[in-house]
């Protein structure tokens, strides 16, 4: 069945450095790809989104790129902030949804 | 635009009693989702309902969970009897449609659920 791992965390970075989580998916069709983030004591909510084979999401700094060859939809941000402090949940949409189990990043003035 | 409402916020219960949460999705919303998220794990979807319609129940353990969508607007959770293991938060979402995978699914706050 279709099934979305991402690297575990917790994930604990200085502010202005580079952030990476690693997503990779299973997936039986052509899915849809998503990272959501949910703030402490809020609801989760879309980050971004990759529709097709190539296609890059991006929001807010954050970017990845749905990589069909790998199956993978790795999150990246060039300089994290302490306001981006989460937990990122990285899913895909196949008519149903899966998601992962989430990775907390810790950053750190 | 008003987002995703769902009451209770917080929960707590004895194990064998029965609880029910609500959640209003956002207006013209055709399919509303209900999720489990035990602490440190990802969401795993419940049931999703399309209009008033059951699409998808397949994980809902139906012996003790029941779910209803009259009217096809809001929609209410049950439990009975809870037990220990129910402990989590049960996340409401709404999404314009289901059959396009691209669809967006908007979340509410949750409702965090204690089961002594």
């Amino acid at each position: 069945g279709d099934s979305v791992t991402q690297m575990e965390g917790p994930v604990t970075l200085s502010e202005e450095a580079f952030l990476t989580i690693n997503c990779t998916y299973t997936a039986t069709g052509y899915p849809s790809l998503f990272w959501y983030v949910q703030y402490p004591g809020e609801g989760l909510q879309l980050l971004l989104k990759a529709t097709k084979a190539d296609d890059k999401g991006s929001n807010k700094g954050f970017e990845a790129t749905y990589r069909k060859e790998t199956t993978s939809f790795h999150l990246e941000k060039g300089s994290v902030q302490v306001s981006d402090s989460a937990v990122y949940f990285c899913a895909l949409s196949d008519n149903k949804f899966y998601f992962g189990s989430g990775t907390k990043l810790n950053v750190k003035p | 635009e008003a987002g995703v409402a769902q009451s209770p916020r917080y929960k707590i219960i004895e194990k064998r009693q029965s609880v029910a949460f609500w959640c209003n999705p956002i207006s013209g919303h055709a399919t509303l989702y209900w999720y489990q998220q035990i602490l440190g794990q990802g969401p795993k979807l419940l049931i999703q309902f399309q209009n008033n319609g059951v699409v998808d129940d397949s994980q809902l353990p139906k012996d003790r969970f029941s779910a209803e969508r009259l009217k096809g607007v809001d929609s209410t959770l049950k439990i009975q009897p809870a037990k220990l293991e129910d402990s989590a938060v049960y996340l409401c979402a709404s999404s314009l449609g289901t059959s396009g995978r691209a669809y967006e699914q908007f979340f509410g706050p949750g409702t965090r659920l204690t089961v002594l």
